[in-house]
This record gives C-alpha cells, sequence and structure tokens, in this order.
C-alpha cells in the first residue's frame, strides 16, 4: 500500500531562517506531488506541483521554492522565512497518467505546521 | 468572488441530527472531491464524484453537474463528526490541480 510522510510534524523558525520540509511518498512510481498551504482561518492554496523529476511547476508567486530530487521526493524551501509563510503545510500525491478525462483521487500526508516567529 | 463556495461556513448540531452541507462552483471540472481535516490537520478523502450519488456508511455525497453543486449529507450525526469538511475541485487534464472552497466547521454536540 501507499504511504505518504512528512517532516517534521511542527516547526517554530525565526523571521529570515531558512526552511526545508520534506515530503516522502512510498508504494507508488512516478506520482504527481503536491505542496499546499493553508493560512489561518483561510482554505488550501495549492503552491507547487510536479509532474516528474525535476519538473516543478509554481502557483503563486511568494517566498518559497520547491525541488523534487529523486521520484519520491517533494522538497519545500526558503531561503528566508517571513512572518506570512507560517501555516500549515500539507504534500499530496496522485497518480500521474496522461488520460483526459480521468481523475484521481489526492492522498495527503499528515502536515506541517510552521510558526514563524 | 471564489472559484468555490461552501455553505454554512460554520455548522453546530447535536447528536443524532441529519447534517447537510454545500458546495457550489463557478468552473468546469473533470471532478469533485469532498474531504475532511480533523483538528490535528490531517486530511482524509471522503468521496470523489463527477456525477450522481455516492455513500460510505453515514456519509452521502451528491452532485448535479448542471447546477454546478454538491451536497455532503451526514446521517445520524455522531461527536465524532466534528470536523472541517472541505470541498475541492479538479479541472480537466493530468496534472490534477485542486481548487479548494473554505471549509466547512461542522461541531456536533452530544
Amino acid at each position: 500500500s501507499q504511504t505518504i510522510h512528512q517532516w517534521p510534524a511542527t516547526l517554530v523558525q525565526p523571521v529570515g531562517s531558512p526552511l526545508s520540509l520534506e515530503c516522502t511518498v512510498e508504494g507508488t512510481s512516478n506520482p504527481n506531488l503536491y505542496w499546499y498551504r493553508q493560512a489561518a482561518g483561510r482554505g488550501l492554496q495549492l503552491l507547487f506541483y510536479s509532474v516528474g523529476i525535476g519538473q516543478i511547476s509554481s502557483e503563486v508567486p511568494q517566498n518559497l521554492s520547491a525541488s523534487r530530487p529523486q521520484d519520491r521526493q517533494f522538497i519545500l524551501s526558503s531561503k528566508k522565512l517571513l512572518l506570512s509563510d507560517s501555516g500549515f503545510y500539507l504534500c499530496a500525491w496522485s497518480v500521474n497518467f496522461w488520460t483526459s478525462g480521468i481523475s484521481y483521487e489526492q492522498y495527503f500526508g499528515p502536515g506541517t505546521r510552521l510558526t514563524v516567529t | 468572488k471564489n472559484e468555490v463556495e461552501q455553505s454554512p461556513q460554520n455548522l453546530t448540531a447535536q447528536e443524532g441530527e441529519f447534517i447537510t452541507i454545500n458546495c457550489s462552483y463557478s468552473v468546469g471540472i473533470s471532478a469533485l472531491h469532498w474531504l475532511q481535516q480533523h483538528p490535528g490537520g490531517g486530511i482524509v478523502s471522503l468521496f470523489m464524484l463527477s456525477s450522481g450519488k455516492k455513500k460510505h456508511g453515514r456519509l452521502i455525497a451528491t452532485i448535479n453537474i448542471q447546477e454546478k453543486h454538491s451536497s455532503l449529507h451526514i446521517t445520524a450525526s455522531h461527536p465524532r463528526d466534528s470536523a472541517v469538511y472541505i470541498c475541492a475541485v479538479r479541472g480537466g487534464g493530468a496534472t490534477n490541480k485542486l481548487i479548494f472552497g473554505t471549509g466547512t466547521l461542522l461541531a456536533v454536540q452530544p
């Protein structure tokens, strides 16, 4: 069966410090991978998605970047955190299959709660 | 106006009540998801549907593609159903990107 891991679970970082959040998926190959953020009192927002190694698409301009160094590894980074980067970060995966009109479930990781102080 | 609107934003019910959460969307979609987010933040997918109706235990999800509307029903609600329920829609294409509603906070009191 497939599982998705995220770490750390919680993180408190000062403004201006770097960030690295990691997400790994087990039990599947060549998944689509996604990073979402949920700011306090707001809905989930897609930040990045990846359809393959080294292929990253950004949905919103921001202080963050993403990388996919391995097939089942997705990393969210920042060189200098801002207060507005605080939130709950979720990684998700889905089957990667180029067939139009067919939709696939997304499976979410446990999330990382980031507080920037 | 958000592309995905949910109502109500907050809902308090007594144990045993029948609950309905609504979702309206303004974009063309290939599928609609109902998700449940627990107080700790973890998200579980409840349903993915593109037409008609699905049932799982006490949960029922319906969608009307023509009216761009979906409902999530909970029968015989229980305090353990207390969570945020999120509607999300997916457009076409293989990227599988989701657009989320802001969620409905449900509290079921014993």
